[in-house]
């Protein structure tokens, strides 16, 4: 079954610490997306990456890091300088980083800092 | 600066008759758009999507509306079933980015 795996489903981390969020894609698909989601928000780009070995920040990739070693995978780290982490983030792939193609999502993590 | 808004964060429709929902954007470069359903706790999945060379693309009971001129497009779902109670998100594709709006919550009663 194809499709796209993001764990784990919950997260807790004390304040301070790195935390890393697996997102990986059995689709063949080239183009991976990082998104938060807050309460009441839509969802907001944090890093996306159209190739293997190539990422963009998005809109708020500030406290975040990414790397995109494999086609399948594409981790994200949020870092000790993410001022606000406890969100739910999303994972997403596309065939290609092309503007026709819709984008196949993740289950999601929920990242809880206490 | 919001680039896709969807101005009603709510809205409320009698299982069997018509929802829809709305979506304003404000680059006229966009030429690609799409709606995603979303479950709490679930990863938005896609609904159906449109190009800026058509101004209507149906599948089933969901039906997208494009109005270039106005920068807006609407979902319809006919009938609304409370199946489809959800948050409902429209987003613009430019360039391989994916810009959403802010969504709608949709609650269809029985």
């Amino acid at each position: 079954d194809g499709g796209i795996t993001q764990s784990p489903k919950y997260l807790f981390r004390k304040e301070g610490q790195n935390v890393t969020l697996s997102c990986e894609q059995n689709l063949n698909h080239d183009a991976m997306y990082w998104y938060r989601q807050d309460p009441g928000q839509g969802l907001r780009l944090i890093y996306y990456s159209q190739i293997v070995n190539d990422f963009q920040k998005g809109d708020i990739a500030e406290g975040y890091s990414v790397s995109r070693e494999k086609k399948e995978s594409f981790p994200l780290t949020v870092t000790s300088a993410q001022k606000n982490p406890t969100a739910f983030y999303l994972c997403a792939s596309s065939i290609q980083g092309h503007r026709y193609n819709e984008q196949f999502f993740g289950p999601g993590t929920r990242l809880t800092v206490l | 600066d919001q680039q896709v808004k969807q101005n009603s964060p709510s809205l409320s429709v009698q299982e069997g008759r018509i929802s829809i929902l709305n979506c304003d954007y404000t680059n006229s470069m966009f030429d690609y758009f799409l709606w995603y359903k979303k479950y709490p706790a679930e990863g938005p999945t896609f609904l159906i999507s449109i190009s800026s060379i058509k101004d209507k693309n149906e599948d089933g009971r969901f039906t997208v509306f494009l109005n270039k001129s106005a920068k807006h497009l609407s979902l319809h779902i006919v009938p609304s079933q409370p199946g489809d109670s959800a948050v409902y998100f429209c987003a613009a594709s430019p360039k391989g980015k994916y810009i959403f709006g802010t969504g709608t919550r949709l609650k269809v009663l029985a």
